[in-house]
């Protein structure tokens, strides 16, 4: 099956640092999406995100699909922003399920 | 006004038990699925209903048992309850196969 590989697997930022997460894929896709799994366990949706580049707030999101990655940046982080971010991909071969990667877990300190 | 509801938040069961999770959507979504997170926080399709039917139906023991009364709900019931069945289940919605996709909060499942 595919490989979905997140990095860094693990984050710490001082609050109003800036980040980027990176998303890799080893074979071709039809769609990711970006979540956020807050302290709590609540996963939100963050970016629908096949191809180009999407902007919500602070967060801005690129997917290169013929290069097989994705970027999530995180600018000017709150510590509302810990958590764990997580990629996942959607292939036709697979129905179309969302295969996740590990995950990014985040800690943004005062 | 909540979009995915599932019930119940906590669940703590014994060996040898039958349980069920229950699932709905208000957001009119056609597409619903199950997802198991372990303890490592990795999330892993379970199943996929589409118009209330099966389209994806991973390798799961059969004690898991999906069920769609119609297109709002989607309900897991699982007979025979295992130590390894102890996990988070996430139910989750989108309108279509590719289409921003929407989790429940979760349910913790415990089983002694």
């Amino acid at each position: 099956g595919i490989q979905v590989e997140q990095s860094p697997p693990d984050l710490i930022l001082q609050e109003g640092a800036n980040s980027t997460l990176r998303c890799n894929f080893s074979d071709s896709v039809n769609n990711l999406q970006w979540f956020h799994q807050n302290p709590w366990g609540q996963l939100i949706n963050l970016f629908y995100i096949p191809s180009g580049t999407k902007q919500n707030g602070r967060l801005s999101a690129t997917t290169v699909a013929t290069e097989r990655y994705s970027l999530l940046y995180i600018s000017s982080s709150q510590t509302t922003d810990s958590g764990v971010y997580f990629c996942a991909v959607q292939r036709r071969l697979s129905g179309y399920a969302l295969n996740f990667g590990k995950g990014t877990s985040l800690l943004v300190t005062p | 006004d909540t979009a995915v509801s599932q019930t119940p938040k906590y669940l703590v069961t014994q060996m040898g038990n039958d349980k069920s999770i229950k699932c709905e959507q208000n957001l009119g979504h056609d597409t619903m699925y199950w997802y198991k997170q372990d303890s490592k926080k990795f999330l892993k399709i379970m199943f996929s209903y589409n118009n209330k039917e099966l389209i994806i139906n991973e390798t799961v023991p059969n004690r898991f048992s999906p069920k769609s009364p119609d297109k709002a709900h989607l309900n897991l019931h699982i007979n025979s309850l295992e130590l390894g069945d102890s996990a988070v289940y996430f139910c989750a919605s989108s309108q279509a196969l590719l289409s921003p996709l929407h989790f429940g909060n979760g349910t913790r499942l415990t089983v002694t």
